[in-house]
């Protein structure tokens, strides 16, 4: 079965330095990857996804994630935080099983972000 | 594009009452996916549609609720009679085309309280 484990439930840095989400996955096979951002009160908005093509993908608004095989991770960065960054980020798995229709959500990492 | 479109964003109710909650796909988009977001259990799939047809309605909490898509640009989602326990934000969203690849587009949600 595929899974997803967000490593930290809430993250909180200073505007203008770096973030980092942590994300690692578990499945049998070439994982779909992707990150989404859900800010209050809003829908889900995606932000990059892993296609294969390229270990280090690049998303909206700064934010990339690199994909690690050997640390089964996905890891979400930005080099420098803005006050629009903070809201709730999302790392998802698609599921095979469900002919990739399903997507498996971790239970989220709250970004704060403080001036 | 307007985007998915969730109708209503706010619904209070009391217990026992009946409850119909309202989405409008992306035009083109021919995957539906209906989802609900809580605090202890995160999101979840309720169930999806592919052309109008439910493909997996395994996530389904209870015979209480059920999920109709009479066309490609419609759906709804009821509960009923409603519980307290079902108090949370609904999601929709909608895809184009089967791959591990595409993106599912989220709606901005319906809040629901039970009282």
């Amino acid at each position: 079965a595929q899974s997803v484990t967000q490593l930290d439930s809430h993250v909180s840095v200073s505007e203008g330095t770096p973030v980092l989400l942590r994300c690692n996955y578990s499945s049998s096979y070439s994982p779909s990857l992707f990150w989404y951002v859900q800010h209050p009160n809003k829908g889900l908005q995606l932000l990059l996804k892993y296609t294969s093509a390229a270990t280090l993908v690049k998303g909206i608004n700064g934010f990339e994630a690199e994909f690690k095989k050997s640390e089964t991770s996905f890891h979400l960065t930005k080099p420098s935080a803005h006050m629009s960054d903070a809201a709730e980020y999302f790392c998802v798995v698609s599921d095979l099983s469900g002919g990739y229709n399903k997507l498996i959500f971790g239970a989220g990492t709250r970004l704060a972000v403080h001036p | 594009d307007a985007g998915v479109i969730q109708s209503p964003r706010h619904e209070v109710t009391e217990m026992g009452q009946e409850v119909t909650l309202r989405c409008k796909p992306i035009s083109g988009h021919d995957y539906l996916f209906w989802y609900r977001q809580t605090m202890m259990r995160g999101l979840e799939l309720l169930i999806y549609f592919n052309n109008n047809v439910p493909i997996d309605d395994s996530g389904m909490p209870e015979d209480r609720f059920s999920a109709k898509m009479p066309n490609a640009s419609f759906s709804t989602l009821k509960i009923q009679p409603s519980e307290p326990r079902d108090s949370a934000v609904y999601f929709c969203a909608s895809k184009r085309g089967q791959g591990p690849y595409n993106e599912q587009f989220f709606g901005p949600g319906t809040r629901l309280t039970v009282l």
